[in-house]
């Protein structure tokens, strides 16, 4: 079936460093892939999608870009914010319906 | 901008209570899903339902159930509450068709059992 790794956190960064979360997947056929973040006491909403294979995702300065060869989707953001303090959930859609598989979640921890 | 609405943000319950986690969406969506949020387990879904009263299993529907009598409205019921179940849950939902995938997520209830 359906599954998504992504990296333990939590990851605590200084603020303006460079961050990636690395993600990878198992999936049949041609999945969507998304970066959905949940920010502190609400729900997750969408941060970025790519559809296909060498698709680039980006929203709010971050970016994901879709290696079909090596099954990954890693986020990445040049400088960060201590507003970009969340949770960070790799997901796929395999089409056929409508069921997202999420990865476990990867805390992000901004300090000044 | 869609909402999606749970009707308690904490809830404290005892175990073997009937309980039930009601979710309104405004945007007519026709998809809607009910997961459970647990440390290092990230989102499991326990069913979701594509119309008015149909409904499909998720992953883990064991020990709940579902009820969707109205398009806007979805319901997730412990019929005997354990404390096993003691989660966080979240509620979500998306159009049909190609834009399935993007959910849109209530801020969740905080369910303890006792």
């Amino acid at each position: 079936g359906d599954s998504v790794t992504q990296m333990e956190g939590p990851v605590t960064l200084s603020e303006e460093a460079f961050l990636t979360i690395n993600c990878t997947y198992t999936a049949t056929g041609y999945p969507s892939l998304f970066w959905y973040v949940q920010y502190p006491g609400e729900g997750l909403q969408l941060l970025l999608k790519a559809t296909k294979a060498d698709d680039k995702g980006s929203n709010k300065g971050f970016e994901a870009t879709y290696r079909k060869e090596t099954t990954s989707f890693h986020l990445e953001k040049g400088s960060v914010q201590v507003s970009d303090s969340a949770v960070y959930f790799c997901a796929l859609n395999s089409g056929g319906y409508q069921k997202v598989t999420f990865g476990t979640g990867t805390k992000l921890q901004v300090i000044p | 901008d869609v909402k999606v609405t749970q009707s308690s943000r904490y809830l404290v319950k005892r175990t073997g209570e009937k309980v039930f986690l009601e979710c309104v969406q405004d945007m007519d969506h026709e998809n809607m899903f009910w997961y459970r949020q647990d440390p290092g387990l990230g989102l499991r879904l326990i069913y979701f339902s594509y119309d008015v009263k149909m409904k499909e299993k998720g992953d883990i529907p064991e020990g709940y159930s579902v009820s969707r009598e109205k398009k806007e409205r979805f319901s997730l019921i412990l019929e005997s509450a354990s404390t096993n179940q003691t989660s966080m849950y979240l509620c979500a939902s998306s159009l049909s068709g190609g834009r399935a995938y993007e959910q849109y997520f209530g801020p969740g209830t905080r369910l303890t059992v006792t």
